[in-house]
């Protein structure tokens, strides 16, 4: 089983959609967690942290439920920049130097006219 | 202020042949970790060097080495190259002390292609 599994997709969508996003992970001991955001032939970038009583930040929602070991990302309103791929992120538990964050594979979104 | 830097952002070698990649952390920064992502998939951790030394490594084989300067900044070297080593080779930095909930900034990455 992978540490982080995401649905690769695409998830096609239109303009002002809501689509969500899950990501399950296998380590029960993980600490943090991260959705990032990559756009083709880029590096991924930071979208945003998961904490455990989930956050929100304008138009995207992150949840996290340590019971079932997953990770969701909620999306309101799609613009067309929202298109992208988007890479569920969790850490490596137990590392004594941290920040030995396991990828998932990613979601490709496509946000339509 | 300058982040993550990496050089080169392309990069095209023969297969056997050996590279370095370079990354310079942002400035404050003194710890360094390497990705390697293939196409298609996430990225995958390499390694990490903080004070000069590797400190944590990935499931990569020895062909994957590196080294940190003084001034923080980094190498990967790759030998005996094969084909399936090309990849996007990202580099991010943090500070000493970030510990574990603190996300990772990449640079813009290398892209390796092996022919």
């Amino acid at each position: 089983r992978k540490e982080v599994e995401q649905d690769p997709g695409p998830f096609n969508v239109p303009e002002g959609a809501t689509v969500a996003f899950n990501c399950t992970y296998s380590n029960s001991a993980s600490q943090s967690f991260f959705w990032y955001r990559q756009d083709c032939r880029k590096e991924p970038k930071l979208l945003m942290s998961v904490y455990s009583s989930g956050n929100e930040d304008g138009r995207f929602t992150a949840q996290l439920n340590r019971a079932s070991q997953y990770i969701s990302l909620l999306i309101r309103d799609s613009k067309l920049s929202d298109s992208a791929t988007y890479l569920c992120v969790v850490n490596k538990a137990g590392m004594e130097y941290g920040n030995k964050l396991v990828f998932g594979a990613g979601t490709i979104l496509r946000v339509k006219s | 202020d300058a982040g993550v830097t990496q050089s080169p952002t392309h990069l095209i070698k023969t297969r056997g042949q050996q590279v370095t990649l370079r990354c310079s952390p942002k400035s404050g920064h003194d710890t360094v970790s390497w990705y390697q992502q293939a196409l298609g998939q996430g990225p995958q951790f390499i390694f990490q060097y903080y004070e000069e030394e590797e400190r944590q490594r990935g499931n990569f084989p020895d062909r994957f080495s590196g080294h940190q300067f003084p001034n923080y900044s980094s190498e990967l070297n790759v030998n005996a190259l094969l084909l399936g080593d090309s990849a996007l080779y990202l580099c991010a930095s943090l500070p000493s002390g970030a510990g574990v909930v603190a996300p990772l900034h990449f640079g813009n990455g290398t892209r390796l292609t092996v022919t």
